[in-house]
């Protein structure tokens, strides 16, 4: 089993709606997380982090359920440039290391 | 602020070969680490460093070897040249617990 795993999509959706991804990570000693963003053939550019009490940024809201250990994901009124595929990333406070998930492919249809 | 810098952008090696591809951050950072990506496998350790002086391996070093001379500068060598090592390289560094931020990447093949 990954340590972090995501939906690999992709997830095909209309210009405007709305789409949410999780992603589950096994280790409960993982302490942060985060969302990266990577377009086609570029590097992998932060999103957001993701905080306990959940935090949003414009369309982007990022929540953390430690309970169920999974992280999610919300765009709304998705937009044509919002076509990318989205990392997630657990981290554990000791240390820099940071786990990757395969990413979800995200494709907005006009 | 020129951030992560990575060269090549693309390289194509025969079977046997050997090169070094480089990473230079201007950040301060102390942790640099390289990657390679699969279509599929999402990012996967390679080596990383904590410090200059100070490498190790992570999840995939078989025919890669990593120094650490200076803070600036993380270069990954492959060794001899694999068609398996064809993949897309990127070289990260993050202070801690912060954003990680990337180079452009490499694109190797190896024929």
């Amino acid at each position: 089993r990954k340590e972090v795993e995501q939906d690999p999509g992709p997830f095909n959706v209309p210009e405007g709606a709305t789409v949410a991804f999780n992603c589950t990570y096994s280790n409960s000693a993982s302490q942060s997380f985060f969302w990266y963003r990577q377009d086609c053939r570029k590097e992998p550019k932060l999103l957001m982090s993701v905080y306990s009490s959940g935090n949003e940024d414009g369309r982007f809201t990022a929540q953390l359920n430690r309970a169920s250990q999974y992280i999610s994901l919300l765009i709304r009124d998705s937009k044509l440039s919002d076509s990318a595929t989205y990392l997630c990333v657990a981290s554990m406070d000791s240390n820099y290391q940071l786990i990757w998930g395969a990413g979800t492919k995200l494709i907005i249809k006009p | 602020n020129a951030g992560v810098t990575q060269t090549p952008k693309f390289q194509v090696l025969k079977t046997g070969q050997s090169m070094t591809l480089q990473c230079a951050q201007d950040m301060n950072h102390e942790y640099m680490s390289w990657y390679r990506q699969d279509p599929g496998m999402g990012l996967r350790l390679i080596h990383y460093s904590v410090g200059a002086g100070i490498t190790d391996q992570g999840e995939v070093p078989n025919g890669y070897n990593v120094s650490r001379s200076t803070t600036e500068d993380f270069p990954l060598r492959l060794l001899s040249a694999a068609p398996s090592q064809t993949s897309v390289y990127f070289c990260a560094s993050l202070a801690e617990n912060t954003e990680a931020f990337f180079g452009q990447g490499t694109r190797l093949t190896v024929v």
